[in-house]
């Protein structure tokens, strides 16, 4: 079962440029979210999807945009990347609500991203 | 807004012993969940252990057990008979928002 998936896993940007990171599961989960991790910080909710066409900022939204055209697919872009942006980017997805129900999240295995 | 605490941001444990992590968290909410989770260095994030707060009982799961005291926020993790594949990070959620920091368990021989 591939579960979540992420393309690329690993990206070195250089600051201005864009680009986008996919996610892709096969659990048929209506919801998705995207977090970076750095050191230190554990992990920080950036966008998150109640569903296909819906998206909905987390914590840290600012200079990332999301897209949710299927439901199986979220995309998180980058258009201006900036070194701040340097870190490690997971993708999940549940099968229960954001903020209740007691279904975990499935990861993907992360993106490291590296903006020069 | 909900803040989930972890102070420990490193801890050590000799194989086949027991090993507490904490974590706190403030909200105003009365129902939500908590999870811990694990990331081993292949940086792969897996579940360990939930609790609603609603449940008095304190979760188990085989060598992972929690102490849930809702009215102190307190939500802690026990791991018994310490293994070296319990070697990773450890990170405290609240819902699907709010991550602590993570705790970096080490597993020694």
């Amino acid at each position: 079962n591939a579960g979540v998936t992420q393309t690329p896993k690993f990206r070195v940007l250089k600051t201005g440029q864009s680009m986008t990171l996919l996610c892709a599961q096969d659990m048929n989960h209506e919801y998705m979210y995207w977090y970076r991790q750095d050191p230190g910080m554990g992990l920080r909710l950036i966008h998150y999807s109640v569903g296909e066409g819906t998206t909905a900022k987390g914590e840290v939204p600012d200079g990332y945009n999301v897209s949710r055209l299927k439901k199986q697919n979220f995309l998180l872009g980058l258009e201006s990347a900036a070194p701040s942006q340097t870190s490690v980017y997971f993708c999940a997805s549940s099968y229960s609500k954001p903020w209740s129900g007691s279904g975990e999240l499935f990861f993907g295995e992360g993106s490291r991203l590296t903006v020069l | 807004a909900q803040t989930v605490t972890q102070s420990q941001p490193e801890m050590s444990v000799q194989e086949a012993e027991t090993v507490t992590l904490s974590c706190t968290y403030d909200t105003s909410e009365s129902d939500y969940y908590l999870f811990w989770y694990k990331q081993p260095p292949s940086r792969q994030m897996i579940l360990v252990i939930r609790q609603e707060a609603y449940k008095q009982q304190n979760a188990t799961e085989n060598r992972f057990s929690v102490n849930f005291q809702k009215a102190a926020k307190s939500f802690s993790l026990k791991i018994s008979d310490s293994q070296l594949g319990d070697a990773a990070m450890y990170f405290c959620a609240y819902n699907k928002f709010y991550f602590g920091s993570g705790t970096k368990l080490n597993v020694k021989p």
